[in-house]
């Protein structure tokens, strides 16, 4: 147990499809983070909340769409995806942005599958 | 910009064997350095990490790792692996007082019984 827990952990959508991936982080964190994980790649950062407001976004394309309601849920809306957007998508959460012990909590992940 | 090299991809080793796998990094300033562990099925979580102080530090099931700040490298390393450590490692780097953390392509690690 993580204490972040994504769903779906499977996701098979077609291009023209309108999906989301959920995260809630139970640790009482203030920063969020998208990451996307692609075989023979390293983790590539897509977003950064941080008290749920938007600190960074990596150069992600439109298609890709974050929403953070609160601290404690984190949200990524596909839209229009493409077959190489297929990966694994971890969602993950920290004490702090800056500082602290620096350590990530991570989930376990979300596997998409675009068709 | 700040970027992490693990050049090895996938290492074998029987139980027993010692490990160490190279991590090296690109950054001038203050870094804080972690390794994370990824068990098949499982999620990413902290093996050890490095922040100041004693540039040897010790983490969870026998791992350790020397930060040498001369060569910008922070490898892992364990006496004698097991099984059960068979996973994927990955080194990370972030810049001192800042979380956004860079990580390495990752080394897959096969103990083989």
């Amino acid at each position: 147990e993580t204490g972040v827990t994504q769903t779906p952990r499977h996701l098979v959508m077609g291009m023209t499809n309108k999906k989301s991936l959920k995260c809630e982080q139970h640790l009482g964190h203030n920063a969020m983070y998208w990451y996307k994980q692609s075989a023979k790649k390293p983790l590539e950062l897509m977003f950064v909340y941080n008290f749920k407001e938007q600190t960074e976004n990596n150069s992600v394309p439109s298609r890709f769409s974050p929403e953070c309601p609160n601290s404690s849920h984190l949200f990524l809306h596909l839209h229009t995806l493409q077959p190489e957007d297929s990966a694994l998508y971890l969602c993950a959460s920290s004490q702090d942005l800056a500082g602290g012990t620096g350590e990530l909590f991570f989930g376990e992940g979300s596997r998409l599958t675009v068709l | 910009a700040q970027s992490v090299s693990q050049h090895n991809h996938h290492v074998i080793l029987s139980e027993a064997a010692s490990l160490e796998l190279g991590c090296n990094y690109s950054y001038g300033g203050t870094v804080n350095l972690f390794w994370y562990v990824q068990y098949p099925g499982q999620h990413l979580q902290l093996l050890l990490k490095y922040f100041s102080g004693d540039p040897l530090v010790k983490g969870i099931k026998g791992f350790e790792a020397e930060f040498i700040k001369s060569k910008f490298s922070f490898n892992l390393r364990k006496p004698s692996v097991q099984w059960s450590d068979t996973a994927e490692y990955f080194c990370a780097v972030t810049p001192g007082g800042y979380q956004k953390v860079t990580f390495g392509t990752g080394t897959k690690l096969q103990v083989i019984p």
